[in-house]
């Protein structure tokens, strides 16, 4: 039950882009269609902002966007802004169980 | 609206027993996925445990064997029984509800968490 991977940190400044990607296998991100992304501010509970890939919550802009590739999902915002600096965790269903990746510390410039 | 209220947590020497319990308002926990996810000081998020709507049970490989999920439906409380509990448990632990029965993986409501803290 290997973590997903996801890079430490990522940043951006208002207005641009940033990607965060979620490397698995093909036992997990690659083998299901069922792929979270979630963030978190310091001291609160995770908010879902993604799921089953490409969907959003009803409420999550939809500046966040997800994908998939092969084995590696990636989760998209656009037009930066100040209150989406936060860590942001990818999920994945793996069959019999959950994998979480590290989460990446997102920067707003 | 749909609230999740986790209790039980607290300070408990290794080796020790803990019943976590999470209250529902809003929902009938029986039609959903419910979860425990941990998350050590300064961590990541940590799937511990899930209970589909079908009763299934699913568990992470470092906690299969000590802790135990169930759910009352009567009273809409979800349980996390965790016994032979180790250093490496403490952690604060959310309650989360899933969209659909199953996975446990796409959780839209969670609760505010609740301290365990296991020491040697």
């Amino acid at each position: 039950q290997s973590a997903l991977t996801q890079p430490p940190s990522a940043s951006g400044s208002p207005g641009q882009s940033v990607t965060i990607s979620c490397t698995g296998t093909s036992s997990d991100v690659g083998g299901y269609n069922y792929v979270s992304w979630y963030q978190q501010h310091p001291g609160k509970a995770p908010k879902l902002m993604i799921y089953e890939v490409t969907k959003r919550p009803s409420g999550v802009p939809d500046r966040f966007s997800g994908s998939k590739s092969g084995n590696t999902a990636s989760l998209t915002v656009s037009g930066l802004q100040a209150e989406d600096e936060a860590d942001y965790y990818c999920s994945s269903y793996a069959g019999s169980n959950v994998l979480f990746g590290g989460g990446t510390k997102l920067t707003v410039l | 609206e749909v609230q999740l209220l986790e209790s039980g947590g607290t300070s408990i020497q290794s080796g020790g027993s803990l019943r976590l319990s999470c209250a529902v308002s809003g929902l009938s926990i029986s039609t959903y996925a419910m979860s425990w996810v941990r998350q050590a000081p300064g961590k990541g998020l940590d799937w511990v445990s899930s209970l589909y709507s079908s009763g299934s049970r699913q568990y992470a490989d470092s906690v299969k064997g000590r802790f135990t999920i169930s759910r009352d439906n009567s009273e809409n409380t979800l349980f996390l029984q965790m016994n032979s509990l180790r250093v490496e448990d403490t952690a604060v632990y959310y309650c989360a509800k899933d969209k659909g029965p199953n996975y446990g993986d796409q959780n839209d409501y969670w609760g505010q968490g609740t301290l365990v803290t296991v020491y040697s």
